[in-house]
């Protein structure tokens, strides 16, 4: 079935040093999804990405979604300690199925 | 407007024992997503409804774990018997099908089974 995976596993930074998570998918995804889950928390949705080579910015955290549509990022710029937490990317399982699978994450912590 | 509601938050549990866990979706969602997490093995899909009715129950691990949706409104995970390796965090979501299909997760119920 399909794969998602996710790395860095963990990623130890500074408070206002950059931070990138990447997504590699084993097939093409329709859209891709992401979610931040903070500690002792749940999963909550950041945003969607459906095209081909699209970028979408919220605030300090940029998303990008693969031309080939089988990998994505997010770029947090300037940390900040309220960015800890698990960011996990998720894509349909099977292309308009609404089972996601989820990336294994990647646990961001801020030295403050 | 209450988002995803689920009891009990925390369980503790001997081996052996039946837990049923609780769920309550977002008024007028209509798929439901129960989700373990584990450290080993991340966040894991068991099983999904729409409709009240289970779509997809490929991730239930073995027969001890059984779920039902009775009405749009509830739906429960029950383990019988648990056993230790079933500790974990259990998450139920909910979404609707639209353009987005996006899950809301529940805060959770934390399972210790000794």
């Amino acid at each position: 079935g399909q794969q998602v995976m996710q790395i860095p596993q963990y990623q130890h930074v500074q408070e206002g040093e950059d931070f990138t998570t990447y997504c590699n998918s084993s097939t093409t995804l329709s859209n891709i999804q992401w979610y931040k889950q903070r500690p002792g928390g749940h999963p909550v949705f950041l945003i969607q990405l459906v095209k081909s080579g699209e970028v979408k910015k919220q605030k300090r955290l940029t998303f990008q979604f693969g031309e080939a549509k089988k990998n994505s990022s997010l770029h947090i710029t300037a940390t900040q300690t309220t960015d800890v937490g698990t960011y996990f990317c998720a894509g349909p399982y099977i292309q308009g199925a609404q089972k996601l699978v989820f990336g294994q994450g990647t646990r961001l912590t801020i030295n403050p | 407007d209450a988002g995803v509601i689920q009891s009990p938050r925390h369980e503790v549990t001997e081996m052996g024992q039946e837990v049923t866990l609780r769920c309550k979706p977002i008024s007028g969602h209509n798929s439901l997503f129960w989700y373990r997490q584990t450290m080993m093995r991340g966040l894991e899909l068991l099983i999904y409804f729409n409709n009240n009715v289970p779509i997809d129950d490929s991730g239930m691990p073995e027969d001890r774990f059984s779920a039902k949706m009775p009405n749009a409104s509830f739906s429960t995970l029950k383990i019988q018997p648990s056993e230790p390796r079933d500790s974990a965090v259990y998450f139920c979501a909910s979404s609707t099908r639209d353009n987005t299909d996006t899950q809301y997760f529940g805060p959770g119920t934390r399972l210790t089974v000794l």
